[in-house]
């Protein structure tokens, strides 16, 4: 049973435009909430976090929003571009358990 | 350069054949990982160390064994490899100041015929 859930499972997006990846989970003990970047033969690497004490993060052109009522939190990529390309990954922890999502993987056409 | 490195990267094996993966990093970090990685499931712990000699299960430890003797090694063993046991295969450390930041290794795709 998957305690993140993330959608879509893939996304093209033409350059410049925004791309929206979605997660939600259950568990209420989560307290960190990070977005792993994966591009093709490479380990995930961490790109941006939050915690559930504030709403928005941003970091150039990455941005998270969280709604801590909702139990949902997304990752919005602000003037998409071909570099973006990969695969996408939410996760939710708590101490030294992190829990994954599926994956989104991302394209951005030229 | 700090990071994790495995090997081998590719690895296709036959049911039954033992083989470790190994893992080791040049951060100092205190806690190690590994977990597995198939389509459609994401990214699955299998084992975890939170220093040396200090080893718990993750998610899907079926079928793994590890062993943390030094704190920069962390293989993964499987005593008997079968079919269901391809995947992709990532371990990842962290400090023990940020469990969270995890780093990652390039990853090890293992076939099992």
């Amino acid at each position: 049973q998957q305690q993140v859930k993330q959608s879509p499972q893939s996304l093209i997006v033409q350059k410049g435009g925004i791309s929206i990846i979605n997660c939600a989970y259950e568990n209420t003990a989560f307290d960190y909430f990070p977005w792993y970047q994966q591009f093709p033969g490479k380990g995930p690497a961490l790109l941006i976090a939050i915690r559930p004490d504030v709403s928005e993060k941003k970091e150039g052109r990455f941005t998270i929003s969280f709604n801590k009522s909702a139990k949902q939190f997304s990752l919005h990529i602000m003037d998409s571009q071909p570099g973006d390309s990969a695969t996408y990954f939410c996760a939710a922890s708590t101490g030294n358990d992190m829990r994954f999502g599926a994956g989104t993987r991302l394209t951005v056409k030229p | 350069e700090a990071q994790v490195t495995q090997n081998p990267r590719y690895l296709i094996t036959v049911t039954g054949k033992k083989l470790t993966v190994t893992c080791s990093q040049n951060m100092n970090h205190e806690y190690m990982s590994w977990y597995r990685q198939d389509p459609g499931l994401g990214l699955r712990q299998i084992y975890y160390s939170m220093n040396v000699e200090v080893t718990d299960k993750g998610d899907v430890p079926e079928g793994y064994k590890v062993s943390r003797k030094e704190k920069r090694n962390f293989p993964l063993i499987l005593e008997s490899p079968s079919p269901n046991q391809t995947s992709l295969y990532f371990c990842a450390s962290a400090d023990r100041s940020s469990y969270n930041e995890q780093f990652f290794g390039p990853g090890t795709r293992l076939t099992v015929l």
